[in-house]
């Protein structure tokens, strides 16, 4: 039971470049988030999803776009990566009834 | 005004001596609040919930709740080096964003052999 992966670890990008970053769950979760987190800032919600077939946007969704490919996958776009967009990103699941969110290792990413 | 509001630290407390973080949030609907562990470098785990006005005890941890103040507290016990994290606060609302947390930035304590 490996929780909630996430691929990559680390990536640098360049201004401009897209990329796709990946989270899976095997938990049987019905929701899943993407999150951001940089230093002073706490964790801010990116995009959700409630369950499949559903995304919404959270508090900062500029710039992102989401897919919730099943009920495992949920990835996060960006298309024209800037420089505000460097951050510790994390995903995490929760199911229907759970007061938990499991979050997966995150992904750091650099923007130059 | 943030949502969800604490000291950002750092906080130092000897070690053996009680931790006490605090948590301000502004939403008085608020249903649900959780205390996070995160050890840097790693990602937030839980470690308590708490829903109901009054005290809830788990070990070392004591989570208070005071929805009149809108205030929520972890008081960590006989605290140890292996607390040493930061520590976020984190809400849930009511309604339609009953499925979101929305966080603190975060205490970052430092317990001191």
């Amino acid at each position: 039971n490996a929780g909630v992966t996430q691929t990559p670890k680390f990536q640098v990008l360049k201004t401009g470049q897209s990329m796709t970053l990946q989270c899976a769950q095997d938990m049987n979760h019905n929701s899943m988030y993407w999150y951001r987190q940089d230093p002073g800032m706490g964790l801010r919600l990116i995009y959700y999803s409630a369950s499949e077939g559903t995304t919404d946007k959270g508090e900062v969704p500029n710039g992102y776009n989401v897919s919730r490919l099943n009920k495992r996958e949920f990835s996060l776009r960006l298309e024209s990566a800037a420089p505000s967009q460097t951050s510790v990103y994390f995903c995490a699941s929760t199911g229907t009834g759970l007061n938990e969110q499991f979050f997966g290792p995150g992904t750091r990413l650099t923007v130059l | 005004q943030k949502e969800v509001e604490q000291n950002s630290g750092p906080l130092s407390v000897p070690e053996g001596a009680i931790a006490s973080l605090n948590c301000t949030y502004s939403d008085r609907g608020s249903q649900s609040f959780f205390w996070y562990r995160q050890y840097s470098g790693k990602s937030p785990e839980l470690i308590m919930f708490i829903y109901s006005n009054g005290d809830k005890e788990d070990g070392r941890f004591t989570a208070q709740l005071n929805k009149a103040s809108q205030y929520v507290s972890l008081l960590i016990r006989d605290s140890q080096p292996s607390d040493s994290a930061t520590y976020l606060c984190a809400v849930k609302g009511r309604g339609g964003s009953a499925r979101q947390l929305t966080f603190g930035s975060g205490t970052q304590l430092t317990v001191l052999p």
